[in-house]
């Protein structure tokens, strides 16, 4: 099977301006996450959807940042507008249900840098 | 809160073991594994739920003790391609939200 697809696989933006990235899960899952991983730490969850709801969505900044999963399928994560400290690789996972017993699958993620 | 693993780094010669704990604060009815190489995604390893079992496939098993909320992986007869940065993700059950730990960075050499 396919695995979880992201893009771009790198981008480079000045502090202020508008980013988004793009995921697609693997077929039939149902649950898709957006995580941020810091330089040397664990990935930290932002949002995770059920289908095309929005389940958990306490740890996303909601002035800058934004999400959406028309469809229930693939998603975008955008930050606007961007800071210095949004620089982190961002990565996107999707699983068949919740996470007790359902692997997360991950894609190769984004690697953000603000300059 | 964050699992906190440990040790935060390991250097192993090719052939020998290691094992890796995960600590969390809170009642845990799941751990989850994995393991990241440097410049790419986290690759699942293996669950373990809330009943203190024990899986393992090929030389790589994990245990999880409930009682203590606390979570270890062992690797035997590491090989080169174990290196890599380990992750135990934690889950209390009430909002199924995986939580990562700090990481355990294993490196493995001839």
């Amino acid at each position: 099977e396919a695995g979880v697809v992201q893009s771009p696989r790198y981008k480079i933006i000045e502090k202020k301006q508008p980013v988004a990235f793009w995921c697609n899960p693997i077929s039939g899952h149902n649950t898709l996450y957006w995580y941020r991983q810091n330089l040397g730490q664990g990935p930290e969850l932002l949002i995770r959807y059920e289908n095309e709801e929005a389940v958990d969505d306490s740890q996303l900044p909601k002035d800058r940042f934004s999400a959406e999963r028309l469809k229930g399928v693939d998603s975008t994560l955008k930050i606007q507008p961007a800071e210095l400290g949004d620089s982190a690789v961002y990565l996107c996972a999707s699983s068949y249900y919740g996470t007790a017993n359902s692997p997360l699958h991950f894609g190769n993620g984004t690697r953000l840098t603000v300059t | 809160q964050q699992p906190v693993q440990s040790p935060q780094a390991v250097i192993l010669r090719e052939g020998e073991d290691a094992v890796i704990n995960c600590s969390s604060s809170k009642a845990l009815y799941s751990v989850h594994w994995y393991r990241q190489k440097h410049g790419e995604a986290p690759v699942f390893l293996m669950i373990l739920l809330k009943g203190g079992e024990q899986k393992g496939h090929d030389k790589i098993s994990a245990s999880f003790n409930e009682k203590k909320q606390q979570s270890s992986l062992y690797l035997t007869a590491s090989q080169l391609s174990y290196s890599g940065t380990y992750f135990c993700g934690t889950d209390t059950g009430t909002a199924s939200k995986l939580t990562f730990g700090t990481g355990t960075r294993l490196q493995v050499t001839l």
